[in-house]
């Protein structure tokens, strides 16, 4: 089935430091991507979304750049914070209201 | 958590008992959803349901059933039928339903974690 799945299943960075996460996606008729942040032990989180028709977003410290050439999404941390420590999930619609989830890359924060 | 409150938080299961798992949202959200989350691996779908009375299955319903006689509840039956039940289930909520909708940001609770005696 359609999968999307992650280069590097863990990712470690400086406190201060930007973080960038990555996803490569095999559906290339998907339209809507969305970023979770998962804490041990709670739920997803929405971080941020993005359409197909858009190649960059920004939120508050992060942004996501979507390139469909190469079907790639990418999560964008500025100033990683101990609290950004978690493990985020990519994740796309692939229609029928079904959205396909990415394996996750942990992200952990050294002092 | 976004309105979505599941029940128990931890859940214990004896070799062939079914086991009900609760999720109840005040988002007055259409659609909601069930998913299965394995330690170390992304989540996947069992069930999904658009409106009342009607859901569909996902990409691992064998072993699960589900019902949705209220819009605010979805609950989750985990069969003696499922061999391999121990898992975090996470239940989501979504709106709009619409099939054409590019926007369909769920809405998440905070889990139960099911663990097999």
């Amino acid at each position: 089935g359609e999968s999307v799945g992650l280069h590097l299943p863990t990712l470690s960075v400086q406190e201060g430091d930007n973080s960038i996460i990555n996803c490569a996606y095999s559906n290339s008729a998907s339209d809507y991507f969305i970023w979770y942040k998962q804490e041990s032990g709670k739920g997803p989180q929405f971080i941020i979304d993005i359409r197909s028709n858009m190649d960059k977003r920004q939120g508050q410290r992060v942004t996501v750049l979507l390139n469909k050439t190469v079907k790639h999404l990418s999560l964008q941390i500025a100033a990683t914070q101990p609290g950004d420590s978690a493990v985020y999930f990519c994740a796309e619609n692939i229609g029928a209201q079904k959205l396909v989830f990415g394996q996750g890359t942990r992200l952990t924060i050294n002092p | 958590d976004g309105g979505i409150t599941q029940s128990p938080k931890y859940l214990f299961r004896k070799e062939g008992q079914n086991v009900t798992l609760s999720c109840e949202q005040n988002l007055n959200h259409d659609a909601m959803y069930w998913y299965r989350q394995d330690p170390g691996q992304g989540l996947r779908l069992i069930y999904y349901s658009q409106i009342v009375n009607d859901f569909q299955k996902g990409d691992i319903a064998e072993g699960y059933s589900v019902s949705r006689e209220k819009k605010e509840s979805f609950p989750l039956t985990v069969t003696s039928a499922q061999k391999n039940p121990t898992a975090f289930y996470l239940c989501a909520s979504s709106s709009p339903p619409g099939l054409r909708t590019s926007n369909e940001k769920l809405f998440f609770g905070s889990g139960t974690q099911l663990s097999v005696l």
